[in-house]
């Protein structure tokens, strides 16, 4: 039961440097979120994608762009990091963005950008 | 803007007992619906229990409940019986229609032997 797939799990990168955050998920649901946690703050939303073909800002999009690929994979690039973006990512899916329910989320991806 | 506040950072408990964890909302709307997701060592985040707004009964799973008081917008999650099982950080979270979900900044619980 895989659920939701995140790679990497770990990374160090370098200021300015460029990597994707891949995710998948293999429960045919519709919509697919990503988030990043920071101590005290909770999860917040970077990006989400309703349905395939679809993406949309979150609450804290800066600096990062994602990319629907098809209705199992939804990436998340961040093309010049910062420190600011260290934190863990975590990408989560849903049966569908209107109906609220239950998020399923992978492991996450922690990220430390020196 | 909805706002979540989980005003304690730590709580601890002792096995077999019960602790209550906190959850305050702001918010203008009066559908809406209310989560605790347990996130355990490991990582991987997973709902607890649901409350819908609309609903004047309290949500119950197993040994997990809570007091929803809509007019105190506090949403508070009973944990009974607790088990070493139970320690983790838990989110309490927030949404309107829609899987938009706004999360408050956490609770460590530690569970005592």
């Amino acid at each position: 039961n895989a659920g939701v797939t995140q790679t990497p799990k770990f990374q160090v990168l370098k200021t300015g440097q460029s990597m994707t955050l891949q995710c998948a998920q293999d429960m045919n649901h519709n919509s697919m979120y990503w988030y990043r946690q920071d101590p005290g703050m909770g999860l917040r939303l970077i990006y989400y994608s309703a349905s395939e073909g679809t993406t949309d800002k979150g609450e804290v999009p800066n600096g990062y762009n994602v990319s629907r690929l098809n209705k199992r994979e939804f990436s998340l690039r961040l093309e010049s990091a910062a420190p600011s973006q260290t934190s863990v990512y975590f990408c989560a899916s849903s049966t569908s963005h209107t109906n609220t329910g239950e998020l399923f989320f992978g492991e996450g991806s922690r990220l430390t950008v020196l | 803007a909805q706002t979540v506040t989980q005003s304690q950072p730590e709580m601890s408990v002792q096995e077999a007992e019960t602790v209550t964890l906190s959850c305050t909302y702001d918010t203008s709307e009066s559908d809406y619906y209310l989560f605790w997701y347990k996130q355990p060592p490991s990582r991987q985040m997973i709902l607890v229990i649901r409350q819908e707004a609309y609903k004047q009964q309290n949500a119950t799973e197993n040994r997990f409940s809570v007091n929803f008081q809509k007019a105190a917008k506090s949403f508070s999650l009973k944990i009974s019986d607790s088990q070493l099982g139970d320690a983790a950080m838990y989110f309490c979270a927030y949404s309107i229609a829609g899987n938009m979900l706004t999360f408050g900044g956490g609770t460590r619980l530690m569970v005592k032997p």
